[in-house]
């Protein structure tokens, strides 16, 4: 079946530019996460949603970051006034949102490259 | 979530097998061990995980200590297709995001 799509697949953007990235997740799959990667190092945490909701969004590192997921399916990742630290690998992650929490277990998107000039 | 600790590289030769070590130490009752791989340009990908028993899936087997302080991941027989980084990461019962460390840089020799 269709795994988690991200779009686009590439992004450059101007420093003070708005962007906004998009993420399809596994059809029925109930949670949804967001990582950054920078060059080098591992993914780390964003904001995840359950549904439509947003339970966590510990990991987003300003204000200028906000995520949505207004019908518990497609999801946005938008970074308004771009800053040259934006510049990472965004990764969508999904899953079935077992109560289990432990042994859910998450897939990934093939990422969005955003590069700020 | 608990600290893991994982060799920062490890190399192997194909079509031999190889075993991923990661440490745990401070590990409680409820968490899950996973393991994930992430290969050049990709996002990361699910390898397998365990709760106490040992685990084999189609891409490996995941051995625990009876401590449950570490674990070994096993790939019965490398192909250059498997080298990547491989992620050792526990999971508690809240179903919240995971936290990667900077696992090991596995590369494979033909």
């Amino acid at each position: 079946g269709a795994g988690v799509s991200q779009s686009p697949r590439y992004k450059v953007a101007k420093r003070g530019q708005d962007v906004a990235l998009r993420c399809d997740p596994i059809s029925g799959h109930v949670s949804l996460f967001w990582y950054q990667q920078a060059l080098g190092q591992g993914p780390e945490f964003l904001t995840y949603f359950q549904n439509e909701a947003q339970l966590d969004k510990s990991g987003l590192p300003s204000d200028r970051f906000f995520a949505e997921r207004p019908e518990g399916s497609v999801s946005t990742l938008k970074i308004q006034r771009t800053q040259q630290e934006d510049s990472a690998v965004y990764l969508c992650a999904s899953s079935l949102g077992l109560t289990s929490g432990g042994a859910d277990t998450q897939y990934f998107g093939p990422g969005t490259r955003l590069t700020v000039l | 979530d608990a600290k893991t600790t994982q060799p920062n590289s490890m190399e192997s030769n194909e079509e031999e097998p190889v075993h991923l070590p990661c440490n745990h130490s401070t590990i409680s009752g409820t968490d899950y061990i996973h393991w994930y791989r992430q290969l050049p340009s990709q996002g990361p990908e699910y390898v397998i995980h365990g709760l106490t028993s040992n685990v084999n899936n189609r891409m490996a087997s995941l051995a625990i200590a009876e401590d449950r302080k570490s674990s070994t991941l096993i790939l019965h027989r490398a192909t250059l297709r498997d080298a990547a980084v491989y992620y050792c990461i526990l999971r508690g019962g809240g179903a919240d995001g995971l936290t990667f460390g900077k696992g090991t840089h596995l590369i494979i020799q033909p």
